[in-house]
């Protein structure tokens, strides 16, 4: 079993619309999460990160971690085509010496 | 704005040859990662620094080591390039502490081995 699973889609939506974006995890001893996002050809870029439980908001933007679930979902408002990349969700422990990512989720907002 | 460069964008090697790659970064990161990406299965941490001469085993070291002789700069080294260790690579730099809070990647390096 992998420590992340991400569904790799491709997801396709038009613009405007509400994205939903989800990952479960196995190790209940990662506090830290993240997510990346990554534009064909380039580097990760991080997104959003969050330590534990709740949710956390960046504009159009929103981070949910369910620990009880161990599930992490990001929400994206508004969806616009600057938007399509690949969504990496990832994770860590305090230390930040065991940390996993997804195999990501491939985006495309159509305008 | 944090910049981590990588030496080469695009690499072709022939199997058994010695490969470096080479990643800096401009912003005193005590850390700094190395990633592999493969479709299907994501990123994969190879190895990681805490500090400078300092270095940790990831997810899949085999067939790799690195070297750390300055803050600024880590190298990948592919001791005898194979074919399966055809991929994108992937350096990352992040400040000390929590390790894993904001980490910075480079654009990448394609690394083809025939």
């Amino acid at each position: 079993q992998k420590e992340v699973e991400q569904d790799p889609g491709p997801l396709s939506v038009p613009e405007g619309a509400i994205v939903s974006l989800n990952c479960t995890y196995s190790n209940s001893a990662f506090q830290y999460f993240m997510w990346y996002r990554q534009y064909s050809r380039k580097g990760p870029e991080l997104l959003m990160y969050t330590y534990s439980s709740g949710n956390k908001e960046d504009g159009r933007f929103t981070a949910q971690v369910d620990k009880s679930s161990k599930y992490i979902s990001l929400f994206i408002r508004d969806s616009q085509p600057s938007d399509s990349a690949t969504y990496l969700c990832a994770h860590s422990t305090r230390t930040g010496n065991q940390f996993y990512f997804g195999t990501g989720t491939s985006l495309t907002v159509i305008p | 704005d944090v910049k981590v460069t990588q030496s080469s964008r695009y690499l072709v090697k022939r199997t058994g040859e010695k490969v470096f790659l080479e990643c800096v970064q401009d912003m005193d990161h005590e850390n700094m990662f190395w990633y592999r990406q493969d479709p299907g299965l994501g990123l994969r941490l190879i190895y990681f620094s805490y500090d400078v001469k300092m270095k940790e085993k990831g997810d899949i070291p085999e067939g790799y080591s690195v070297s750390r002789e300055k803050k600024e700069r880590f190298s990948l080294i592919l001791e005898s390039a194979s074919t399966n260790q055809t991929s994108m690579y992937l350096c990352a730099s992040s400040f000390g502490g929590r390790a894993q809070e904001t980490q910075y990647f480079g654009p990448g390096t394609r690394l083809l081995v025939l």
